[in-house]
């Protein structure tokens, strides 16, 4: 049964604060997204990582960064939290196959709510 | 850029009525077309793609091409059925591109 879970469920933070959403899978999947959803606007991917320290912008990378050190774990870094980045972030993680050519179920996490005030 | 279009935030439905939740793509060759679901206090998860042609909980969705078309049918909505749903269509780098999603209610 895939696995991906996510440090917190709620996290409240202040205006300038750095914050950090850990992901973690445990099926050896190479692909790890982070996607923010909010109502109307639905998902939206923020960044993405093919692989170890590999990692590809989404539709919304401004102000976020990310870090995959290990190919189990994405970290998705605020580095300065506004307001305007109080969402729902929700991780997912894919198998890749060499060859395959369809895409593959991407798993979710429960997704982590952050309040910036 | 390819768009994923969901016209309706919410539809409400009786119990046994015909569900028919609407999506559109932006035309880019052969598109692989996907819905998730989101069940209260529940994760996301894969419904149904449309390459492996399968109904899941009796749900259809079949692909048009002519209308850029991937609408998610069932002919009898059930209250359980009750949930966010998402469009969403692959692109490169195993990216899936999601629509803004329709939320189904049925009322019992």
């Amino acid at each position: 049964d895939v696995k991906v879970t996510q440090s917190s469920r709620y996290l409240v933070k202040r205006t300038g604060e750095k914050v950090f959403l850990e992901c973690v899978q445990d099926m050896d999947h190479e692909n790890m997204f982070w996607y923010r959803q909010d109502p109307g606007l639905g998902l939206r991917l923020i960044y993405f990582s093919y692989d170890v320290k590999m990692k590809e912008k989404g539709d919304i990378p401004e102000g976020y960064s990310v870090s995959r050190e290990k190919k189990e774990r994405f970290s998705l870094i605020l580095e300065s939290a506004s307001t305007n980045q109080t969402s729902m972030y929700l991780c997912a993680s894919s198998l890749w196959e060499l060859g395959r050519s369809s895409y593959n179920e991407q798993f979710f996490g429960p997704g982590t709510r952050l309040t910036v005030l | 850029a390819q768009r994923v279009t969901q016209p309706e935030k919410l539809l409400s439905v009786f119990k046994g009525a015909p569900v028919e939740l609407k999506c559109n793509y932006s035309y880019s060759g052969s598109p692989e077309l996907f819905w998730y679901v989101q069940y209260s206090r529940q994760r996301l998860q894969l419904l149904l793609r449309h390459i492996s042609r399968e109904s899941i909980k009796g749900f259809t969705a079949d692909l048009n091409k002519g209308e850029t078309s991937f609408h998610l049918k069932k002919p009898f909505a059930q209250e359980e059925d009750s949930a966010m749903y998402y469009c969403a269509r692959a692109g490169g780098y195993q990216k899936v591109t999601f629509g803004t999603g329709t939320k189904l209610q049925v009322i019992p």
